[in-house]
């Protein structure tokens, strides 16, 4: 397959601490995405990584890729409650479509 | 822009009966996406059109399934009939390959079939 899976399916942390979820997949890439999604509303875009990018920074958040472990992370620093949300990372395909894996649903305790 | 428009944003249908979904993209945008979402089954991507044609039809659950793209600003999501089973929030997304192909996204139609 190539969806991306992610790791773990749930994280619940308190506000102040650093969030980390992990993505895995299994086929070459053009790009890899981060999306959002607050309940009961469609999925955002948060961040875009290249292939040929080793990490990438946007406010709280930070990304890397080891495109030889075929892997990533997601890093929301300093979290807060208005991050509790799923958190999706979607793998683009040379045919220019998206594979989503399954989420990491994170909780941030106030 | 005001991003992707899906309508209704609710429905509530009995069992047998015909639903319509629908999707207007963003402007510009040369790819559109149907999705389907449950606790189950995670998010599924359903069909995908590049230019108005239909690409990848594979994740049509059946036959009872149909989706049409008639212009680059419209497109429809059919269901007849439709079951109980069908029941999910079906999500609408754009990209175009200036953007990295970037997806956004609908609000989502939450189907209910009784």
């Amino acid at each position: 397959s190539q969806q991306g899976e992610e790791d773990p399916q749930a994280l619940s942390i308190q506000e102040g601490e650093n969030a980390t979820m992990n993505c895995s997949y299994k086929t070459s890439i053009n790009n890899l995405q981060w999306y959002r999604q607050n309940s009961g509303r469609g999925l955002v875009h948060l961040i875009l990584i290249r292939s040929n990018e080793r990490e990438k920074h946007s406010g709280r958040l930070r990304v890397t890729l080891d495109t030889s472990k075929k892997s990533s992370s997601l890093l929301i620093t300093a979290s807060r409650a208005a991050d509790t949300a799923s958190y999706f990372c979607a793998t683009l395909s040379t045919l220019g479509r998206l594979y989503f894996g399954r989420g990491t649903q994170l909780t941030v305790w106030p | 822009d005001a991003g992707v428009i899906q309508s209704p944003r609710h429905e509530v249908t009995e069992m047998g009966q015909e639903v319509t979904l629908r999707c207007k993209p963003i402007s510009g945008h040369n790819s559109l996406f149907w999705y389907r979402q449950t606790m189950m089954r995670g998010l599924e991507l359903l069909i995908y059109f590049n230019n108005n044609v239909p690409i990848d039809d594979s994740g049509m659950p059946e036959d009872r399934f149909s989706a049409k793209m008639p212009n680059a600003s419209f497109s429809t999501l059919k269901i007849q009939p439709s079951e109980p089973r069908d029941s999910a929030v079906y999500f609408c997304a754009s990209s175009s390959p200036g953007h990295s192909y970037e997806q956004y996204f609908g609000p989502g139609t939450r189907l209910t079939v009784t």
